[in-house]
């Protein structure tokens, strides 16, 4: 069975503050991790497709990295914004069918301002 | 670009009954369309992969007769849950794929349905 975890559940931070978060999956046959950010009542909405080792990736105060090898990504957010409140939600793709994804639960995060 | 529209956002019906989701790809062609369901305090997960002129790809443990997709077009792909109960009740979200099937293939999703089978 593959696992995708992620944590912390759920996240509070002020305004301005940095933070991060984790996505723990397989280490073998891997072939793509995807990060998603989740507004309530919105399409998840694509963030970053992460498929070398070592990568890292970033997109205006968002960034993340890749480690394949020990099975983790790391996705931080600079400087938090109240309109980065939003699930974010990691998804794992295996060589064996490279189209499907597992996710995980999501990390629910609250910008307080 | 890349917009996927979903309707309805929500649906209430009667045991017994049939409900429609469509799924469309707004401002590009998807070949690839896929339907994923979620259970309170559950992940996402893959219910079928849907082919534009072929017939779907079910998951294990997923009734290919009592959730009928039909993806006729590169726009529009269906999902019917036939005879609906209550423990069909969940939220559907489609999503529809862009580009080959290489590393970065990505999926844009809709904004999914509410079910609520009464």
């Amino acid at each position: 069975i593959l696992n995708v975890e992620q944590s912390p559940q759920s996240l509070h931070v002020q305004e301005g503050d940095s933070t991060n978060f984790t996505c723990s999956f397989p280490s073998s046959n891997f072939y793509a991790l995807h990060w998603y950010r989740w507004e309530t009542a919105k399409s998840p909405e694509a963030l970053f497709v992460m498929t070398l080792n070592g990568d890292e990736k970033k997109k205006g105060r968002i960034s993340a990295t890749l480690n394949t090898k020990e099975g983790y990504s790391y996705l931080y957010i600079k400087g938090s914004q109240p309109e980065d409140s939003a699930t974010y939600l990691c998804a794992f793709s295996g060589a064996g069918n490279n189209r499907k994804l597992i996710w995980g639960l999501g990390t629910s995060l609250a910008v307080n301002p | 670009g890349a917009v996927v529209s979903q309707h309805p956002s929500w649906v209430i019906c009667k045991s017994g009954t049939s409900v429609k989701i469509e799924c469309r790809s707004l401002d590009f062609q998807a070949t690839t369309m896929f339907w994923y369901r979620q259970f309170p305090k559950q992940s996402l997960m893959l219910m079928a992969t849907s082919n534009e002129g072929s017939k779907a790809t079910y998951e294990q443990g997923v009734e290919k007769d009592k959730f009928l997709i039909n993806h006729a077009s590169l726009t529009l792909s269906t999902l019917t849950v036939t005879s609906a109960h209550p423990e069909d009740s969940s939220f559907y979200i489609c999503s529809a794929g862009r580009g080959t099937s290489g590393r970065n293939y990505e999926q844009y999703f809709g904004p999914g349905t509410r079910l609520t089978v009464t």
